[in-house]
């Protein structure tokens, strides 16, 4: 039981390039998610999917797009990369949040690391 | 959405009970209390959580005030490996998927 992956691991960009981050987890979650992580700062969201077919954004959004391909991958797409978006990202899943089973725990995985020069 | 406050960093002697303080004063009736942790450069690890009452697994316990204005995560019996940042975390109301990770609290065991 893998969890959540990520591809890359490690991944360096020239400015205005572009590239997809893959995430994909086989825990049957309905909801997927993408953070980045700053130097000595918290996660920032960027954006969610709630479920299949469905994404919004977080907190952090300008300069990425996602496609939510199916329920198991969730992709962040940087069009044109920048300085600023060097960083760790982080995709995470969690289960379905109904009123009955309201708190579904955040399983992550373990980064891709983007630098941007 | 209730905001949390940690403080940055602390120190614990290992094989004594680390004990991590939350303040999350603005908590709504409906939101839970999260802990996560981040080992060096590793994806964060879910702790425990829990609504009002005290909550215990295997790894902590979790107490919340009878306010629900604070928590505390006791770590009972710190190890090296329990040196990380731990991050507490309110849920936001049902429907909203947003959660937001302040910069938590870097903890230091002490050999």
């Amino acid at each position: 039981n893998a969890g959540v992956t990520q591809t890359p691991k490690f991944q360096v960009l020239k400015t205005g390039q572009s590239m997809t981050l893959q995430c994909a987890q086989d825990m049957n979650h309905n909801s997927m998610y993408w953070y980045r992580q700053d130097p000595g700062m918290g996660l920032r969201l960027i954006y969610y999917s709630a479920s299949e077919g469905t994404t919004d954004k977080g907190e952090v959004p300008n300069g990425y797009n996602v496609s939510r391909l199916n329920k198991r991958e969730f992709s962040l797409r940087l069009e044109s990369a920048a300085p600023s978006q060097t960083s760790v990202y982080f995709c995470a899943s969690s289960g379905d949040r109904t009123r009955s089973s309201y708190n579904s725990p955040l399983h992550f995985g373990n980064g891709t690391r983007l630098t941007v020069t | 959405d209730a905001k949390t406050t940690q403080p940055p960093s602390m120190d614990c002697a290992e094989g004594r009970a680390a004990n991590l303080p939350c303040n999350h004063s603005t908590i709504s009736g409906n939101e839970y209390v999260y802990w996560y942790r981040q080992i060096h450069s590793q994806g964060p690890q879910y702790i425990i959580h829990g609504l009002k009452n005290n909550e215990t697994n295997e790894m902590a316990s979790l107490i919340i005030t009878e306010d629900r204005k604070s928590s505390t995560l006791i770590l009972p019996h710190a190890t090296l490996r329990d040196t990380a940042v731990y991050y507490c975390i309110v849920r936001e109301d049902f429907g909203n998927e947003k959660l937001t990770f302040g910069t938590g609290t870097r903890l230091t065991i002490i050999p």
